[in-house]
């Protein structure tokens, strides 16, 4: 079945610096990704929409330029935090879909924190 | 491996009927486990189970969680047109660190 692997897992970074994180589809193409924030008992909050080789949509009230998303290949899609703050930590969780085959497969998720 | 997964994969009914979604687990550390609805552009959370025989109640929805069988089921009575949409099932580790989603089960009411 479709794999898709968010990487790392978890991550703590000091106020100012940036974090990168990775989403791959391991077994398939992915021409969409997608990149939400997840808080306790909450809806996953979609961030943006990536689609391979263009830029990504963001939703409204999310800053493009510090979430910067970047789908270069068709299996990988990584999303930097820039100049994070502890108010950013948070679980961001990605997904992907491919054309033409129903539903999305989650990655599992990077705990975000902040210090 | 940890894994989650849903059963049926996708279902039609009709107006009125009562359907009931599965999800099992196999999650090393398991912490709780959550019922999303998605119809568009992200899924909506429904429920958090975490105590095993409690069933959680919203509506027409109502969910419970059997440790012991490792699963739980999403129930939805009287359904509604409005209810068709894909029914995701995580499990959330108990360290926080990784959800497990399963594949989802694919509502269609028909009315």
């Amino acid at each position: 079945g479709a794999v898709v692997s968010q990487h790392p897992s978890r991550v703590i970074c000091k106020s100012g610096t940036s974090v990168k994180i990775e989403c791959r589809s391991l077994d398939f193409q992915a021409t969409t990704m997608f990149w939400y924030r997840q808080f306790p008992k909450q809806s996953l909050m979609l961030m943006a929409t990536s689609n391979e080789g263009s830029k990504a949509t963001y939703e409204q009230g999310v800053e493009k330029d510090k979430f910067l998303i970047n789908h270069a290949s068709l299996t990988l899609s990584t999303l930097t935090v820039t100049s994070a703050h502890p108010e950013d930590s948070s679980f961001y969780i990605c997904s992907a879909s491919r054309t033409g085959v129903y539903g999305y497969t989650f990655g599992s998720g990077t705990r975000l924190t902040v210090v | 491996e940890d894994k989650v997964v849903q059963s049926p994969l996708s279902l039609v009914v009709h107006e009125g009927d009562t359907v009931t979604l599965n999800c099992s687990y196999e999650v090393t550390n398991f912490r709780s486990l959550l019922w999303y609805k998605q119809e568009k552009k992200a899924p909506t959370f429904l429920f958090m189970l975490t105590s095993s025989g409690i069933e959680k109640k919203s509506g027409r929805l109502s969910s419970i969680l059997d440790k012991k069988e490792l699963s739980s089921i999403l129930n939805i009575t009287a359904t509604q047109t409005g209810d068709s949409a894909i029914y995701l099932c995580a499990v959330l580790e108990y360290n926080f660190n990784k959800f497990y989603f399963g594949s989802g089960t694919k509502l269609n009411v028909k009315p």
